[in-house]
């Protein structure tokens, strides 16, 4: 059983839409990411939050919008998607973002479709 | 920039065989930390092996193993006696140490094996 869960696993939404996506994790870490995951590009990283602060925006565009409320939540509110947007978002988290206790654990992912 | 590179997109292998999947970067960073990750049909990436960039020891974890070779930055790994079960997609990464800014993962474009019965 992994510590990170993402809801919903699965999200159909239209381009006048606004919808979010929910991250929990449950091991104590300090760092959450948002990673996109589409059929023709390796994943992307998008946003990172070290201790509920943005710390990288991967030049994302502006109808995706994080938020982390603490160091065990992460969101990701959308809003006038594009169909290109579809995709597997994932999200993950680490101890800490440097270092030895680096390595990011993910959830199963949220899967997309914008119609 | 960093660049990971997986040059094999698929794999196909009978239950039993070994299989070894590679995996060169780039990177311009002296220190530098050096990841596996496996993704099941359920889609959660699942965290192989962390490897930092002073540490060119292999390492062996049951049917796992791993060759660091820094002088050809190549990170490859090896299923030993291959199982159905080992049937994903493994994604090589390499990460930056950026101080303050996060941890920045650089992902490989994955090779997806498949252990056939």
């Amino acid at each position: 059983e992994t510590g990170v869960t993402q809801t919903p696993r699965h999200l159909v939404m239209g381009m006048t839409n606004k919808k979010s996506l929910k991250c929990e994790q449950h091991l104590g870490h300090n760092a959450m990411y948002w990673y996109k995951q589409s059929a023709k590009k390796p994943l992307e990283l998008m946003f990172v939050y070290n201790f509920k602060e943005q710390t990288e925006n991967n030049s994302v565009p502006s109808r995706f919008s994080p938020e982390c409320p603490n160091s065990s939540h992460l969101f990701l509110h959308l809003h006038t998607l594009q169909p290109e947007d579809s995709a597997l978002y994932l999200c993950a988290s680490s101890r800490s973002t440097s270092g030895i206790d680096n390595e990011q654990f993910f959830g199963p992912g949220t899967r997309l479709t914008v119609l | 920039a960093q660049k990971v590179t997986q040059a094999q997109t698929e794999i196909s292998v009978v239950e039993k065989e070994d299989v070894t999947l590679d995996c060169v970067y780039e990177t311009r960073d002296t220190t530098y930390y050096l990841f596996w990750y496996k993704q099941p049909p359920s889609g959660e990436l699942v965290f192989l092996i962390r490897r930092n960039s002073f540490d060119e020891q292999n390492e062996i974890s049951g049917r796992y193993s791993w060759n660091f070779q820094k002088s050809t930055s190549s990170f490859n790994f090896t299923i030993t006696a291959s199982q159905v079960v080992d049937s994903a997609v493994y994604f090589c990464a390499l990460s930056e140490v950026i101080k303050a800014a996060g941890n920045k993962l650089t992902f490989g474009g994955g090779t997806r094996v498949l252990v056939k019965p």
